[in-house]
């Protein structure tokens, strides 16, 4: 079974730092690109960054370029999202999902349970 | 930045057709997706490549994508239909969501 299983969200403060982690199983991971999706709480979804199954290219949204990084570890399994300096509009539950496609496009046709973020002091 | 416009919401009587409309630039040019969300889940696609459906999606789901507009259509619309709903497409290597339409069966 093709599953996603995100963790590392939490309580932060404003300019602090987290790690999530995405677990992946049930694929081989390397052939598809992966995405980090959020959503605000009562707000609709948003996609944050991408990266292709390889690992050497990546994509950001503009929201979080310079603060965030995505990386992955194939001989893991495991999608990384490294968040800094974060914000109070951080606040998200953050989904990992997978694409269809080896690189940027495709569908998001498998979705973790989502890990919730809240920045707050 | 590219974006997608959805109404925020749709009503339909059980049994009868929904549809919910996606507006971008150009979107006829692009690939759209479709994704429904419940309360309390994770997203779930059900619409890929403007008009494909993904194992185990109704039949009663379809869309379609042409000029600025893409069009996610439910026939037949059921009480477990009541949803959110999100088109999606990708804009230069950027994946791009529309706002959400909330689906309301009554």
């Amino acid at each position: 079974e093709v599953q996603l299983l995100e963790s590392g969200g939490g309580l932060v403060q404003p300019g602090g730092s987290l790690r999530l982690s995405c677990a992946a199983s049930g694929f081989t991971f390397s052939s598809y690109a992966m995405s980090w999706v959020r959503q605000a709480p009562g707000k609709g979804l948003e996609w944050v960054l991408g990266i292709r199954g390889s690992g050497g290219s990546t994509n950001y949204a503009d929201s979080v370029k310079g603060r965030f990084t995505i990386s992955r570890d194939n001989s893991r399994n495991t999608l990384y999202l490294q968040m800094n300096s974060l914000r109070a509009e951080d606040t998200a539950v953050y989904y990992c999902a997978k694409s269809s496609i080896a690189v940027a496009g495709g569908s998001f046709e498998i979705w973790g349970q989502g890990t919730m973020v809240t920045v707050s002091s | 930045s590219y974006e997608l416009t959805q109404p925020p919401s749709v009503s339909v009587s059980p049994g009868q057709t929904a549809s919910i409309t996606c507006s971008g630039d150009k979107l006829g040019d692009k690939y759209a997706y479709w994704y429904q969300q419940k309360p309390g889940q994770s997203p779930l696609l059900v619409i890929y490549q403007d008009n494909k459906r993904p194992s185990g999606i109704p039949e009663r789901f379809s869309g379609s994508n042409s000029g600025n507009t893409a069009t996610l259509t439910i026939s037949g619309t059921q009480a477990m239909d009541e949803a959110d709903y999100y088109c999606q497409a990708w804009d230069s290597s950027t994946g791009v969501f529309g706002g959400g339409t909330k689906l309301t069966v009554l």
